[in-house]
Formats: C-alpha cells, sequence, structure tokens
C-alpha cells in the first residue's frame, strides 16, 4: 500500500540558510500535518491543510511557512535557519480528519543545522 | 488544553516477559486515540488505533485498551522480544483535530 512519502531524508543546512521539505500524502487523504520533533522530545504539531486550505496552525515559527498544492503535495519552506531548527520533521496524512482511521506517519526529514 | 503524560519514560525488561505501558490523557473528549512505535531516529509507525467507543484493540502480541471515563490507556506487550526495543508513543486526537502526543516510554528488552 502506499504511504506516506517525504523527502529529502536528510538535510544539512548552515545557519541563516533556507530548507524546503517535501510531503506526498497517500492518494485520496484529504488532510496533511507537519510535525516538528527534536531531540529527546514528542512530535509537536506545526500546521496542518485540509483540502489545500491551511486548517489549523501550532507553534510554528514565522520564519517557516508551508502549502498545499493542486497535487495534494505539501512542502514546508523554512528560512533563516537557527542550530535550534535542527530535529526530524514529519509530514503525516489523513482521511477525514483521522477519526475513523489515524494518521499516517512518513519516515521524516532529518534537518541538520550548523 | 489535552496533555498526554506516559509512564514509565524508559522501561527495561528481560526477553519473555509481559509488559504494560501507561497513557493518561485530561480532556476524554478525544475521538480516538493511536499507539506508535519509534526506533531511533526513524519514523512513526502506528501500531493500534482505539476509537472512542471502544475499550480494546488487539494485534498480534499488542493489546491495547481505553477507559475514558479515567483518561487512561494501556499498551499490554506479551512475551517481549529483543526486537520490541523502541519508543512507544501513545497520541490521543480531540476536537481540536490534531494529535496530541505523549513523551513516550523508552523500552528496551534484553536477551
Amino acid at each position: 500500500a502506499a504511504g506516506v512519502i517525504q523527502s529529502p531524508r536528510h538535510l544539512i543546512k548552515e545557519k541563516r540558510e533556507t530548507a524546503t521539505l517535501k510531503c506526498y500524502p497517500i492518494p485520496r487523504h484529504d488532510t496533511v500535518y507537519w510535525y516538528q520533533q527534536g531531540p529527546g522530545q514528542d512530535p509537536q504539531f506545526l500546521i496542518s491543510f485540509y483540502e489545500k486550505m491551511q486548517s489549523d496552525k501550532g507553534s510554528i515559527p514565522d520564519r517557516f511557512s508551508a502549502q498545499q498544492f493542486s497535487d495534494y503535495h505539501s512542502e514546508l519552506n523554512m528560512s533563516s535557519l537557527e542550530l535550534g531548527d535542527s530535529a526530524l520533521y514529519f509530514c503525516a496524512s489523513s482521511l477525514d480528519g483521522g477519526t475513523n482511521y489515524g494518521y499516517t506517519f512518513g519516515s521524516g526529514t532529518r534537518l541538520t543545522v550548523v | 488544553k489535552q496533555e498526554v503524560t506516559q509512564i514509565p519514560a524508559a522501561l527495561s525488561v528481560p526477553e519473555g516477559e509481559n509488559l504494560v505501558l501507561n497513557c493518561s490523557f485530561t480532556d476524554s473528549a478525544i475521538y480516538n486515540l493511536q499507539w506508535f512505535r519509534q526506533d531511533p531516529g526513524k519514523g512513526l509507525t502506528s501500531l493500534l488505533l482505539i476509537q472512542s467507543s471502544q475499550r480494546e484493540q488487539t494485534s498480534g502480541r499488542l493489546n491495547a485498551s481505553l477507559d475514558k471515563s479515567s483518561g487512561r490507556s494501556t499498551l499490554y506487550i506479551a512475551a517481549s522480544q529483543p526486537g520490541d526495543s523502541a519508543t512507544y508513543l501513545c497520541a490521543s486526537l480531540g476536537g481540536g483535530g490534531k494529535l496530541i502526543f505523549g513523551q513516550g516510554t523508552e523500552l528496551s528488552v534484553k536477551p
């Protein structure tokens, strides 16, 4: 079965650079979510999109932005990177908001800022 | 605001033991509760999903229970194996429409 695909798997950037993370949800899933997991931390919700419209926003810095495109893939753009942005970034998708089938997560992108 | 807590934070057991991981949540108005497994530096693999109307779900050696009234869920692992070593996370889905995670239990099963 198709899963949630994230790219790249690993990314190394220098401070103040920009990074773009991509997510391809499971076909026919209508909602995409982005989470950030710092070292030793639980995943924290950043932002979500329902049918290509932003549906909810969590503790996402103003330096970050995201969008969902017409083909339903989503991108998380991170500018003016800081050392503290180093983390695992997960994308998840769901059908009907996850109420019946839960969320399916991708394998994540490990971002290292040096 | 929903808060999810997992106890213990870490657990080490010998191979073959049955064990229980605990998850508690402050707001009982949830749609469901999901248990995930995470290997070091890896993604989140869904293990079990319990709907708010259900009491338990089983998959192989795993059994998850849910008691909404007390705000608790448990994950029972039977006959543990070294391959079960990982971090186990529970997450609740409430009216806010997003999963809220606990901080996880890091399990080590010794051969």
